[in-house]
């Protein structure tokens, strides 16, 4: 696609559900990055993909949390029993290759997860 | 680790003039790059000007400029002209050259423009 999409906008869920969050790359993009914005803060990263595999996924907070990307493209973040601390903003962004996008990346306009 | 530090939470300019983004960091990497981003109330970041820390001359995008000292570890922005377009949330962000595309993002400055 033109740019990097993000489904649902808007997530509202109850402490202790699961929820996913999509992420749909710029075509020909191979890298896809995670990132969570709590209120008034800047983003702080998750998880990095390569391809399929996640090649840095030094950011997730815990084991509640977990990204796949199975065909190199879609990617989905999924978190599992969720608490109140985790409502944020996610966004999602992706890249070329390392060593042809010097180092820029295209951000989705994120989803916002609300946790009541 | 490293970290970014932008220690003006809000920053307001009349249109048409020039304004100053503060942003330091500190990294004992020699290799990285340098990003200001734009997020309007949209949420979408938008890049809006880079600068690669082997280059010693500033990144320059039309209205926007930077003033990068490497040595100081100090990396501003200048909007110069300041339209009411101009007005989000500005942050300074950091990469390793090793860590492609993993940033580190300071905590953001609130960008006011007044007509």
């Amino acid at each position: 696609g033109a740019g990097v999409s993000q489904t649902p906008s808007n997530k509202v869920t109850e402490k202790g559900k699961y929820v996913e969050l999509r992420c749909d790359p710029i075509s020909g993009h191979t890298a896809l990055y995670w990132y969570r914005q709590s209120l008034g803060q800047g983003p702080e990263f998750l998880i990095y993909f390569q391809g399929t595999g996640a090649a840095d996924d030094s950011g997730l907070p815990n084991d509640r949390f977990f990204a796949v990307r199975p065909e190199g493209s879609v990617s989905t973040l999924k978190i599992q029993r969720t608490e109140r601390g985790d409502s944020a903003v996610y966004l999602c962004a992706s890249s070329l290759p390392r060593g042809t996008g010097a180092n820029v990346l295209t951000f989705g306009a994120g989803s916002r997860l609300t946790v009541l | 680790a490293q970290t970014v530090t932008q220690s003006q939470p809000e920053m307001s300019v009349q249109e048409a003039e020039t304004v100053t983004l503060s942003c330091t960091y500190d990294t004992s990497e020699s290799d990285y790059y340098l990003f200001w981003y734009k997020q309007p109330p949209s949420r979408q970041m938008i890049l809006v000007i880079r600068q690669e820390a082997y280059k010693q001359q500033n990144a320059t995008e039309n209205r926007f400029s930077v003033n990068f000292q490497k040595a100081a570890k100090s990396f501003s922005l200048k909007i110069s002209d300041s339209q009411l377009g101009d007005a989000a949330m500005y942050f300074c962000a950091y990469s390793g050259g090793t860590s492609y595309g993993k940033l580190t993002f300071g905590q953001g400055t609130i960008l006011t423009v007044h007509p």
